[in-house]
């Protein structure tokens, strides 16, 4: 399986808002509500922001959503924030049974 | 609170197997729905899914590195070993163990440890 694509970065002023693309197939993103965006500073381990396409684990800001159409997912940061910038990574449940990531997204405030 | 570190050789070589272990907190793998994956992460270069088991001893792998891994739980002792033969220098990088969570969603993730392969 291949790793499912996204922007290789995407930015914004602080305030604005940025949206990250997650495109796969319908063997994952299509056929499973099963998408997660993981946001990951330098040096850091991954941190969980979304699940499900659209939920966001308690104590993550809902300036943080997400959503998905039809083979592609989407991750929307509104109100961009100095501490948003990071690289973002999405991830989908998958045909063979198992998980695949993307390519990630770096995401710069300018 | 739900913790999980990581653990192993820090240096490799060419051909040998890996053996890393992840210890962890806050949860039983005896516990139905209950798993625990390995993710990868190469130096400057984008996360990787290599394995994940079950509660029942279910075991899922990456399609492409199947051949390699072997993933074995010890309940009694809250562990995770991730095997992977035949090491190469691509397979360089931080290896990370994570707890699966709702939406089969990797939700807390341990430090990573760093695994160098060079002769």
């Amino acid at each position: 399986q291949s790793a499912l694509t996204q922007p290789p970065s995407a930015s914004g002023s602080p305030g604005q808002s940025v949206t990250i693309s997650c495109t796969g197939t319908s063997g994952d993103v299509g056929a499973y509500n099963y998408v997660s965006w993981y946001q990951q500073h330098p040096g850091k381990a991954p941190k969980l922001m979304i699940y499900e396409v659209t939920k966001r684990p308690s104590g993550v800001p809902d300036r943080f959503s997400g959503s998905k159409s039809g083979n592609t997912a989407s991750l929307t940061v509104s109100g961009l924030q100095a501490e948003d910038e990071a690289d973002y990574y999405c991830s989908s449940y998958a045909d063979s049974k198992n998980w695949v990531f993307g390519t990630g997204t770096k995401v710069t405030v300018l | 609170q739900i913790t999980l570190k990581e653990s192993g050789p820090t240096l490799v070589k060419p051909t040998e197997t890996l053996r890393v272990t992840c210890t962890f907190s806050g949860f039983s793998l005896s516990t139905s729905g209950v798993g625990v994956g390995w993710i990868r992460q190469p130096p400057g270069k984008a996360l990787e899914w290599l394995a994940l088991i079950y509660w029942d001893d279910d075991k899922r792998y990456s399609p492409s590195l199947k051949s390699r891994l072997i993933i074995t739980k010890d309940t009694s002792k809250n562990q995770v070993v991730l095997t992977m033969t035949n090491m190469d220098p691509v397979d360089t990088g931080t290896y990370y163990c994570a707890h699966l969570g709702g939406g089969l969603s990797l939700d807390y993730w341990g430090q990573g440890t760093l695994v160098t392969v060079s002769s």
